[in-house]
């Protein structure tokens, strides 16, 4: 079964720097996203992409937050000055595009970030 | 967005049937009902999705009655590894996935 992956499975970096959370959405899939799921809390939505720019975004993805997809495979989301309150799980998600009708979004196994 | 309003937690036995039910007072016309399960330290992942009626696939059953304000997972014959939190969302064909606390089942020997 085709499936997201990210990398690394878990980052640590200190307050101030900038860090870069990559995945490898599903080949043929064209909408690719970002959530985080703070420890012990709800998973968040971030930020949607498709056709190589955002298509929403949500109030927690301000101007420290950026998204890329370099190349034909990965998917970048770039935190530039990282805060405490920046640490989570940052989990990818892709889906296909189905016109008419609804998709599921298939999420990677996670990165999480510790800011320090 | 819909809110949903769905238990906290739950348990049962290995071998039960087990019923989850959401409520969705203000489900719009184009939305549809998506359930998606969750392990610690794992990505969310789709379990069912519907519109309206019934629908089943090889891990769940979904119902969902004709006014559209509630929906039922049902999990047949739960085992110690379907322990995870289950998340029942309402969307419509729009991108964002609204997540809220989910209901967190506990499945016991």
């Amino acid at each position: 079964e085709p499936e997201v992956t990210q990398t690394p499975s878990h980052q640590v970096t200190q307050m101030g720097q900038e860090v870069i959370l990559r995945c490898v959405p599903i080949s043929n899939h064209l909408y690719f996203y970002w959530y985080r799921q703070i420890l012990g809390q709800k998973v968040e939505f971030l930020v949607s992409f498709y056709n190589n720019e955002i298509s929403e975004k949500s109030e927690i993805f301000d101007d420290q937050f950026s998204v890329e997809r370099p190349d034909g495979s990965n998917f970048t989301l770039k935190i530039r000055s990282t805060k405490l309150e920046d640490s989570a799980m940052y989990f990818c998600a892709s889906s296909e595009v189905r016109f008419g009708g609804t998709y599921e979004q298939y999420f990677g196994p996670g990165t999480r970030l510790t800011v320090t | 967005l819909a809110k949903t309003t769905q238990p906290i937690s739950m348990d049962s036995y290995e071998g039960q049937e087990v019923n989850i039910t959401c409520s969705h007072n203000n489900i719009a016309t184009n939305d549809y009902i998506t359930w998606y399960q969750q392990f610690p330290s794992q990505g969310p992942r789709f379990i069912i999705q519907g519109y309206k009626t019934k629908v089943t696939n090889e891990v769940a059953s979904l119902f969902i009655p004709a006014d559209r304000k509630s929906s039922t997972l049902s999990l047949p014959r739960v085992s110690l590894s379907d322990t995870a939190v289950y998340y029942c969302l309402v969307h419509n064909a729009g991108n964002m996935l609204t997540f809220g606390g989910g209901t967190r089942l506990m499945v016991k020997p």
